[in-house]
């Protein structure tokens, strides 16, 4: 069965520092998401995207936060600098036109230290 | 619009005895709904989802929701807890596609539930 996969799977970086996220969405999906997750809390959104175009944002998503789909495969979040309030778990998910659902990859851990 | 509420943060059963894990929702449209899980320090695994078919929905591990729409409820249910069902619950509900193709997701605040030996 397809799957949303995402590398990597933990990620420890220094504050102030670049991370780019990757994820590979389902092949036919063109629909491409990210959430974040703080540690203890609930799974936010931050950002939808199609058409090499970002559809939604949220107010979480600032000027720090950029997404790329690079190739016909990568789907990924950067963020420029980080702080020590990024370090959650990242969820990339992807969706098809035609459905509801949304298949969400099995995160990355992100630390900031 | 649309906003998912889970009633209980906790909740803690005897194995053996049956789970109840309460969702409400609100939505503008006809909304999809899904339960995942979340195991400690790993991704969100799909437990069952509603998709305007069968209002009683199965899942995996013997979960099951049945969708209520006069009670706007999607209540997570199995009739004997397991150790290994210690996990966040998550109810999630879905716009349909908007004009512009992409869904609009939001998460419940999740329900920690707690097996007892």
């Amino acid at each position: 069965e397809p799957e949303v996969t995402q590398t990597p799977s933990h990620q420890v970086t220094q504050m102030g520092q670049e991370v780019i996220l990757r994820c590979v969405p389902i092949s036919n999906h063109l629909y491409f998401y990210w959430y974040r997750q703080i540690l203890g809390q609930k799974v936010e959104f931050l950002v939808s995207f199609y058409n090499n175009e970002i559809s939604e944002k949220s107010e979480i998503f600032d000027d720090q936060f950029s997404v790329e789909r690079p190739d016909g495969s990568n789907f990924t979040l950067k963020i420029r600098s980080t702080k020590l309030e990024d370090s959650a778990m990242y969820f990339c998910a992807s969706s098809a036109r035609t459905t509801n659902e949304q298949f969400f990859g099995p995160g990355t851990r992100l630390t900031v230290l | 619009a649309q906003s998912v509420t889970q009633l209980d943060s906790h909740v803690s059963v005897s194995e053996g005895t049956p789970v109840l894990l309460r969702c409400n929702y609100s939505s503008s449209y006809s909304p999809s709904l899904f339960w995942y899980v979340q195991h400690p320090n790993k991704g969100l695994q799909l437990l069952l989802k509603y998709t305007s078919a069968a209002t009683l929905v199965k899942g995996i591990n013997g979960f099951e929701a049945e969708f209520k729409k006069s009670e706007t409820s999607f209540h997570l249910t199995k009739p004997s807890a397991h150790m290994s069902d210690a996990a966040e619950y998550f109810c999630v509900v879905s716009s349909p596609p908007h004009s512009g193709g992409y869904q609009k997701v939001t998460f419940g605040t999740g329900t920690k539930l707690q097996v007892i030996p």
